[in-house]
């Protein structure tokens, strides 16, 4: 069974930094394409990042150059950092493993972050 | 950019039909999913690929998608089906869009 459990949220303050963990369980995180999808308190889903088995990186035009997503296959584990934070940064971050034309199959239970002063 | 319209609210009698519809640009020339997402949950994956069920969904989910609109019906709606419903597709470059949401209330 499949199963994604992340961590590291918090209240930090704006324009600091937060680094979210993802450990995976019952598949290889570098075998699969991985993602975060975000929602704010209230709103709806978006999505923020994905990193290929390859290698590859993409991010959401509202995150580029601020946050960076990795892997450590060693410890079977998903990241994201995030650097720069913003108070519309605040949300619940949710780690996915995804296929094809980005079909997000499995979520974790999410990780909030609130940023404030 | 491209942008997913979904109504903020649909309703259903129990035991009645419902569809979510979700609006964007020519999307039937896209593979439109959907999730559902209850509470304090997070979303699960009801519809792929504009209609098909994922192992543990009940037929009662299904899609359709053409011209500008995709839909997502609820058969034989049931309390438990009260949730919040999103659309998403992939522009086929480096661009995930999720619709607004729908939140289905079963009267």
């Amino acid at each position: 069974e499949v199963q994604l459990v992340e961590s590291g949220g918090g209240l930090i303050q704006p324009g600091g930094s937060l680094r979210l963990s993802c450990a995976a369980s019952g598949f290889t995180v570098s075998s699969n394409f991985m993602s975060w999808v975000r929602q704010a308190p209230g709103k709806g889903l978006e999505w923020v990042s994905v990193i290929y088995s390859g290698g590859s990186t993409y991010y959401a035009d509202s995150v580029k150059g601020r946050f960076t997503i990795s892997r450590d296959n060693s410890k079977n584990t998903l990241y994201l950092q995030m650097d720069s934070l913003r108070a519309e940064d605040t949300a619940v971050y949710y780690c996915t493993s995804l296929y094809g034309d980005f079909v997000f199959d499995h979520w974790g239970q999410g990780t909030l972050v609130t940023v404030s002063s | 950019s491209y942008e997913l319209t979904q109504p903020l609210s649909v309703s259903v009698a129990l035991g009645q039909t419902a569809r979510i519809t979700c609006g964007g640009n020519k999307i039937g020339n896209k593979n439109v999913h959907w999730y559902q997402q209850k509470p304090g949950q997070a979303p699960v994956l009801v519809i792929y690929r504009d209609n098909n069920r994922p192992s543990g969904i009940p037929e009662r989910f299904s899609g359709s998608n053409s011209g500008n609109t995709a839909t997502l019906t609820i058969s034989r709606a049931q309390a438990g089906d009260e949730s919040d419903y999103y659309c998403q597709v992939w522009d086929g470059s480096t661009h995930v869009i999720f619709g607004g949401g729908t939140k289905l209330t079963v009267l």
